[in-house]
C-alpha cells in the first residue's frame, strides 16, 4: 500500500504570510501531484513532478511554486496566502508508470487563509 | 476547453438496488478514464478504470461502461451497501500528466 503523508493536515494563517505544506511518500514512486479541491470545482492540478527537480504547472498554478529535492517529498509554497487560497489540498503519486490517471491520494491538508 | 461534468450532483438509492452514476466527457483524445470515490474527510480513492479501447470493465460490484460515441461514462455499482454513501469523481486522462476531474456525484444510501 502506497504511504502518502501531508502535513500539516490543518493550518489557519493570514492574507500575504508564506505557507509551505509538505508531501512525503514512502515508496519511491517518481510522479507526484498536487491539487486543491473546492466546491463545484472538483480536483484541479496545481503543479507537479516528474523526477527530483522536475516540475511543471498544472491548471491553477499562479500563486504557488513546488520543490523536490529528494524524492520522498514535494513541497507546496504559497509565497503570500490570499483569501482565493482558502481550500483543502491533496497530494497524489501516481501509482501507474504509464500516468494512466491511476492516482493514490493522501489525506488532504485544510488550509484557511484569513 | 476540456471538460468533464455529471448528470446529477446527487444520487439517492435504496440500500439493496444497483446505483448508476453518469458522467459526460469533452476531449476525444482522452485514453483512460477513471472512477474515484471520495469519503468525507478523506482523499479520492481509486476504484476503477477504463481504457478508450474497451466499452465495459467489471470489477468487484462495479463496472465502467464507456459510450465513444456519445462521448459518456458511467459508473453501476450492484447491490449498493451503507458504506458506499460517497462523493464519486469522473475523471478523463490523455496519458500524460494531465488528468481532469468532474464536479462529483454524492451517492446517498437509504437503509
Amino acid at each position: 500500500d502506497a504511504g502518502i503523508t501531508q502535513s500539516p493536515r490543518h493550518k489557519v494563517t493570514e492574507t500575504g504570510t508564506p505557507v509551505t505544506l509538505r508531501c512525503h511518500q514512502t515508496e519511491n514512486h517518481r510522479y507526484m501531484y498536487w491539487y486543491r479541491q473546492d466546491p463545484g470545482h472538483g480536483l484541479r492540478l496545481i503543479h507537479y513532478s516528474y523526477g527530483v527537480k522536475d516540475t511543471d504547472k498544472g491548471e491553477v498554478s499562479d500563486g504557488y511554486s513546488v520543490s523536490r529535492s529528494k524524492t520522498e517529498d514535494f513541497l507546496l509554497t504559497l509565497e503570500s496566502a490570499t483569501s482565493s487560497q482558502t481550500s483543502v489540498y491533496f497530494c497524489a503519486i501516481s501509482l501507474s508508470v504509464l500516468n494512466t490517471g491511476e492516482l493514490f491520494f493522501g489525506e488532504g491538508s485544510r488550509l484557511t487563509v484569513l | 476547453g476540456e471538460s468533464v461534468g455529471l448528470h446529477l450532483p446527487t444520487l439517492s438509492v435504496q440500500e439493496g438496488d444497483n446505483s448508476i452514476i453518469n458522467c459526460a466527457y469533452s476531449n476525444s483524445a482522452s485514453d483512460y478514464f477513471i472512477w474515484y470515490k471520495q469519503e468525507s474527510g478523506k482523499g479520492p480513492q481509486f476504484i476503477i478504470d477504463i481504457r478508450s479501447n474497451m466499452d465495459k470493465r467489471q470489477g468487484q460490484r462495479v463496472t465502467v461502461l464507456l459510450n465513444k460515441t456519445v462521448k459518456h461514462l458511467s459508473l453501476q455499482i450492484a447491490a449498493t451497501q451503507p458504506g458506499d454513501s460517497a462523493v464519486y469523481f469522473c475523471a478523463e486522462n490523455t496519458g500524460g500528466f494531465k488528468t481532469i476531474f468532474g464536479a462529483g456525484t454524492r451517492l446517498f444510501v437509504k437503509a
